[in-house]
């Protein structure tokens, strides 16, 4: 079965600096996606970034980048410039490729606070 | 934002109540799910649904049943609420094809006493 594993429960950071959010996964598949999802207080949960694991390329969006290793299973979410609108609950999540069910596998989530 | 809606937001109800949380989407979509969110947990898939008349259980047990009869419309039913239900529930929506980018509805946090 697989895992999705984030060990940091809160991180904060001042604006405009960049804070990085790890995640590691446990799977024996080969094809696969992961994620991070944002929780804003109170709001919606929206997708932030997404990785195919057959790119070797790090997904970037923005001021959102990530660090895939697939090697060692971990995709970390860098956040640069960051903004006070960032403040948010932010979710590791995978998924494999079978079948057309859209089943993610979530992280525990790491509570992310911007200061001013 | 998405155009996903869930009623209703908070709930607070006594044990053996029968209670149905409402998902409405306006996007569409053929698929449907439920997450039940625990404070400090990770997001537990326990219902999906691929469109009409198709409804299966996730990967986390539940004793909450959901039907899907309008596209647009996914509820969630528990006959008998108790204290152990106590969580939020998220519903979300996402278009056919595989993609992983859920459209997640505002939540219902649900209190049973």
């Amino acid at each position: 079965a697989q895992t999705v594993t984030q060990s940091q429960p809160e991180m904060s950071v001042q604006e405009a600096e960049t804070v990085t959010l790890s995640c590691t996964y446990d799977t024996s598949e080969n094809n696969y996606y992961l994620f991070w999802y944002k929780q804003p207080p109170s709001r919606q949960m929206i997708l932030v970034i997404r990785q195919e694991a057959y790119k070797q390329q790090n997904a970037t969006e923005n001021r959102f980048s990530v660090n895939f290793q697939k090697a060692a299973k971990s995709f970390s979410l860098k956040i640069s410039d960051s903004q006070l609108g960032d403040t948010a609950m932010y979710f590791c999540a995978f998924m494999k490729l079978v079948g057309n069910t859209d089943k993610l596998i979530f992280g525990t989530g790491t509570r992310l606070q911007v200061f001013p | 934002e998405a155009d996903i809606y869930q009623t209703p937001r908070y709930l607070v109800i006594g044990t053996g109540k029968k209670i149905t949380l409402e998902c409405s989407q306006t996007m569409g979509h053929d698929k449907m799910y439920w997450y039940q969110q625990d404070p400090g947990m990770e997001l537990h898939l326990i219902h999906y649904s691929y469109g009409v008349n198709s409804t299966e259980k996730g990967d986390l047990s539940s004793e909450s049943t959901v039907s899907r009869i309008r596209t647009e419309h996914f509820p969630l039913t528990l006959e008998s609420a108790r204290p152990s239900h106590t969580s939020q529930y998220l519903c979300a929506s996402s278009e056919w094809g595989v993609t992983g980018e859920l459209f997640f509805g505002e939540g219902s946090r649900l209190t049973v006493l």
